[in-house]
C-alpha cells in the first residue's frame, strides 16, 4: 500500500476555501485516491475519490496531476461544521484500508 | 438513507472477559469490516469479511479475535480473553463489491469498549 504523507493540522476559517495537500509518491498504476472525513467520536466519512485529473462532488474537489504522485483536497468556504480529521488513503481495492494520521482541520469563526 | 448500525453503543468489561461486539451493515453490501481507534490515535484496519470468509487481516487481528456473521443481517466481532489495551472505539464498516466506488465504506457509529 502506498505511504500518504499529509499535514498534521490546518486552521481556517469560515468562509475561505481549504486545499489539503497529500504526497503518494510511491503510488501505483491500480491505485485510487480516497479522502474521507472524521468528527470526534463518530466513524469516518466517505468524502470523495479519484484516479486522475479532477473530480467533483456536492461537497468537495480532489486535483491529482498527471503524475499521481500527490493529490489535494479542496473544500470550498468552509464552515465551523468543517472543523475535522480529513484521512487521504490510496489503495487498489477496498480489503485492506490503512489510514495514517490525517489533517486536523480547525475552522474559526 | 441506509445506514450502519451497532450495538451497545459502550461496552464495559472486565480484564479477561469475552465480548462481543454487534452490527447490523447495509442492507446490500456485501463486504464487511472491523476498524479500532484507540483514543487520540488514528483509525486501524483490522479485517475485512467477504462471502462468509476473511479476506484480509491486519497484524492487530490476532487469535484473541473472531468474526462471523451468524444470520442475514448481523455482522459480528468477538474478543476472547480482553486486555487493558483493547480499550478503543471499534467501528464496523460495510461496502458494495467493486466498481469505481470500491473505496466507498459506509461507517457505523462504534461501540465505545473500555477493559478494566
Amino acid at each position: 500500500l502506498a505511504k500518504t504523507t499529509q499535514p498534521i493540522s490546518m486552521d481556517s476559517y469560515e468562509g475561505q476555501e481549504v486545499n489539503i495537500t497529500c504526497s503518494h509518491n510511491n503510488i501505483a498504476t491500480n491505485d485510487y485516491i480516497t479522502w474521507y472525513q472524521q468528527f470526534p467520536s463518530q466513524g469516518p466519512r466517505f468524502i470523495i475519490q479519484g484516479y486522475k485529473t479532477k473530480v467533483t462532488n456536492e461537497v468537495a474537489s480532489l486535483f491529482i496531476p498527471a503524475d499521481r504522485k500527490s493529490s489535494t483536497l479542496s473544500l470550498p468556504r468552509v464552515s465551523l461544521s468543517d472543523t475535522a480529521v480529513y484521512y487521504c488513503l490510496v489503495g487498489p481495492n477496498n480489503n485492506d484500508m490503512r489510514f495514517g494520521a490525517g489533517t486536523r482541520l480547525t475552522v474559526k469563526p | 438513507e441506509p445506514e450502519v448500525t451497532q450495538t451497545p453503543s459502550h461496552q464495559v468489561t472486565q480484564m479477561g472477559q469475552e465480548v462481543i461486539l454487534r452490527c447490523v451493515p447495509i442492507s446490500n453490501h456485501l463486504y464487511f469490516y472491523w476498524y479500532r481507534q484507540i483514543l487520540g490515535q488514528k483509525v486501524e484496519f483490522l479485517v475485512s469479511f467477504y462471502n462468509n470468509e476473511i479476506s484480509e487481516k491486519s497484524e492487530i487481528f490476532d487469535d484473541q479475535f473472531s468474526v462471523e456473521r451468524p444470520d442475514g443481517s448481523n455482522f459480528t466481532l468477538k474478543i476472547r480473553s480482553t486486555k487493558l489495551e483493547d480499550s478503543a472505539m471499534y467501528f464496523c464498516a460495510s461496502s458494495e463489491p467493486g466498481g469505481t466506488s470500491s473505496y466507498e465504506q459506509y461507517f457505523g457509529p462504534g461501540t465505545r469498549l473500555t477493559v478494566t
